[in-house]
């Protein structure tokens, strides 16, 4: 089974550019988040989708961050314009369902991403 | 009170060691729960589910208190590669607002 594919793996942007990370989950997992994780930190939720749709956004700072999952498969995410605080890894996990018992996260390797 | 709190470590332990973390949660609607492993700048992955009757995986044996709100990871015979950093995940309900992540505690086995 192929896993989580997220890229780019690294990303050096200067604060204020627009940065996208793109995220293909587990073929036939309906459940996709996006998590950021800080140093020394856990990962922190962002977004969840329930196929196409966002059902959990409240973490989302909509001001600059902004996510999509056409056609309920491949996730993007995008920050415009990227402050210095945005430096983070960014996760991005999907699931059968909503992480039950039967149904665990499975992690991409992330995107690291360093804004100067 | 945060919503799952874990102590931070870091653990320094030499091999054959047992070691125990714990971890509580303040939602007592929490529905399930999970230990995940995540090595050094590498993304987090499985280790255990954590099930009412408690439950063992060979040397790591996970148990769930409802009453006190705590989840517990307690290994046995430490191997160097359990050095890592253990992340406690609480799913706070069914309707699902998502799997809550510790900020982890950290293990070091040494030789």
């Amino acid at each position: 089974e192929a896993g989580v594919v997220q890229s780019p793996r690294y990303k050096i942007i200067e604060k204020k550019q627009p940065v996208a990370f793109w995220c293909n989950p587990i073929s036939g997992h309906n459940t996709l988040y996006w998590y950021r994780q800080n140093l020394g930190q856990g990962p922190e939720l962002l977004i969840r989708y329930e196929n196409e749709e966002a059902v959990d956004d409240s973490q989302l700072p909509k001001d600059r961050f902004s996510a999509e999952r056409l056609k309920g498969v491949d996730s993007t995410l995008k920050i415009q314009p990227a402050e210095l605080g945005d430096s983070a890894v960014y996760l991005c996990a999907s699931s059968l369902d909503l992480g039950s018992y039967n149904s665990p996260l499975h992690f991409g390797n992330g995107t690291r991403l360093t804004v100067t | 009170r945060k919503e799952v709190e874990q102590d931070p470590g870091p653990f320094n332990v030499p091999e054959g060691a047992t070691v125990a973390f714990n971890c509580t949660y303040s939602n007592s609607a929490s529905q399930s729960f999970f230990w995940y492993r995540q090595d050094c700048r590498k993304e987090p992955k499985l280790l255990m589910s954590v099930y009412s009757s408690g439950n063992e995986d060979g040397r790591f044996t996970a148990q769930l208190n409802r009453a006190s709100q705590y989840i517990s990871l307690l290994i046995r015979d430490s191997k160097l590669s359990d050095s890592a950093t253990y992340l406690c995940v609480v799913n706070i309900n069914q309707a699902g607002t998502a799997l809550i992540f510790g900020k982890g505690t950290t293990l070091s086995v040494s030789s």
